[in-house]
């Protein structure tokens, strides 16, 4: 069964720009969640979605949207992109339940110049 | 205020050199409790997962092990394929379904 993919792996944006990362989960998971990962705060929840509706949001500003569609695959889009959002993001499935596994895509490195 | 806090941040061990990490948590209504291995640059690699108080699981070198306030990452005879970052996480009950995730133990095995 294929994981977690994400698109683009790689990413240069400058400031003021806007970006949307794409994330497919694993044949079956209906949740998708995404997460912020940078060296001084670890990895941070943004939101998560469940067929094609927000479950949960972190803590974030409002430039931070996604979205999931039909079958699944989720995008998130970080609008006015500053210098401080340049990190790793990446995305998680899960088949629905809390307390099931999440598992992890490889991650998209955003670069913000 | 719901908290994970993982220690040490960084352990070095020679190879074959057994140790343990701690993950402990200040959570109500503990869900799950998930390890994952980070290697540099990419994403968090599932290992296991705990549900209840004097739980085990084991994977070649790893064993986990959770109580009703911590857990131990236990790793036996580990060699330098073993160097990475351990990332726990905890899944506590309510509405939401977040996780949250503790900020690592960095691991350096060497030869």
């Amino acid at each position: 069964k294929a994981g977690v993919t994400q698109t683009p792996r790689y990413l240069i944006k400058t400031r003021g720009q806007q970006v949307t990362l794409s994330c497919s989960p694993i044949s079956g998971h209906r949740s998708v969640s995404w997460y912020q990962q940078t060296p001084g705060q670890g990895l941070q929840f943004l939101f998560e979605y469940f067929s094609e509706t927000q479950r949960n949001k972190g803590n974030f500003p409002g430039r931070f949207s996604g979205r999931q569609f039909s079958n699944s695959r989720s995008e998130m889009n970080v609008s006015t992109l500053e210098l401080g959002d340049s990190a790793l993001y990446l995305c998680a499935s899960r088949r629905q339940g809390a307390s099931d596994t999440q598992y992890f895509g490889p991650g998209t490195r955003l670069t913000v110049l | 205020e719901d908290q994970v806090t993982q220690s040490p941040e960084a352990l070095r061990l020679q190879e074959g050199e057994s140790s343990s990490l701690n993950c402990s948590y200040t959570v109500s209504g503990l869900r799950g409790l998930f390890w994952y291995r980070q290697d540099p640059g990419k994403g968090p690699e599932f290992l296991f997962t705990l549900y209840s108080a004097g739980e085990e699981k084991e994977k070649e070198r790893l064993k986990a092990t959770l109580t009703k306030k911590e857990s131990f990452l236990h790793i036996t005879a580990p060699k330098p394929e073993d160097s990475a970052t351990y990332l726990c996480a905890v899944q506590f009950g309510g509405a939401t379904n977040k996780l949250i995730f503790g900020t690592g133990t960095l691991l350096a095995v060497q030869p």
